[in-house]
């Protein structure tokens, strides 16, 4: 079974609007994080935001933030008043903390997120 | 604060052939561990290096191997090189196994 699945192969979003890009994850663990990056054309990696399995808020960073619901085992990305500079990969990763697990991050296979001017 | 930095930023191999690949980490970090990411798809994690020594690997075979210098520095080798090699190598550094990794701008290795 895939441990994180990102069901949205492209999303498109009008610039100043807000936008949801959709993450589900698979764990046995108790204790896990949950981690957004941005990849741009370039290639680089970028950090977005991040959520412990323990946080009882919804992290926040900005115009992101994770809308975490445990239960469904879902961790989507909200950006807020989308910019041109918005435009790039989207993938979201998991952490397991378990027993055996090796605190690597396992990522989904990520959304292209295009903001239109 | 200078970030994770890589070299070469591309690279073209033939099959059979040797790569290896380099990486600094982030000022302060102390961990490396390097990611695959084929064209389309996630990364996906090769191993961690962390005070010189391979901590945890992922399903890669012995033809990645690496290794972490005294100054936390990293190489990643591939020996017998494969088309299937191609891809994106990333790494990333973090303080510690547990911490945020942050990543580099990455390896373009092209196998033809």
């Amino acid at each position: 079974a895939q441990k994180i699945t990102q069901t949205q192969p492209g999303m498109f979003v009008q610039e100043k609007e807000a936008v949801t890009l959709d993450c589900t994850y698979d764990t046995s663990d108790q204790s896990y994080g949950l981690f957004w990056y941005k990849q741009p054309s370039s290639g680089e990696m970028i950090f977005l935001i991040y959520q412990g399995s323990y946080d009882e808020q919804n992290a926040t960073e900005g115009r992101y933030s994770l809308n975490f619901q445990k239960a469904r085992k879902s961790a989507n990305l909200v950006i807020s008043a989308s910019q041109l500079g918005d435009s790039a990969m989207y993938f979201c990763a998991m952490r397991e903390s378990g027993r055996g697990s090796n605190y690597k991050l396992t990522f989904g296979k990520g959304t292209l997120l295009t903001v239109n001017p | 604060d200078a970030g994770v930095t890589q070299s070469p930023t591309h690279l073209i191999k033939t099959r059979g052939q040797q790569v290896t690949l380099r990486c600094s980490p982030k000022s302060g970090h102390d961990t490396v561990s390097w990611y695959q990411q084929a064209l389309g798809q996630g990364p996906q994690f090769i191993f961690q290096y962390y005070e010189e020594e391979e901590r945890q690997r992922g399903n890669f075979p012995d033809r990645f191997s690496g290794h972490q210098f005294p100054n936390y520095s990293s190489e990643l080798n591939v020996n017998a090189l494969l088309l299937g090699d191609s891809a994106l190598y990333l790494c990333a550094s973090s303080l510690g196994v547990v911490d945020e990794q942050y990543f580099g701008p990455g390896t373009r290795l092209t196998v033809t």
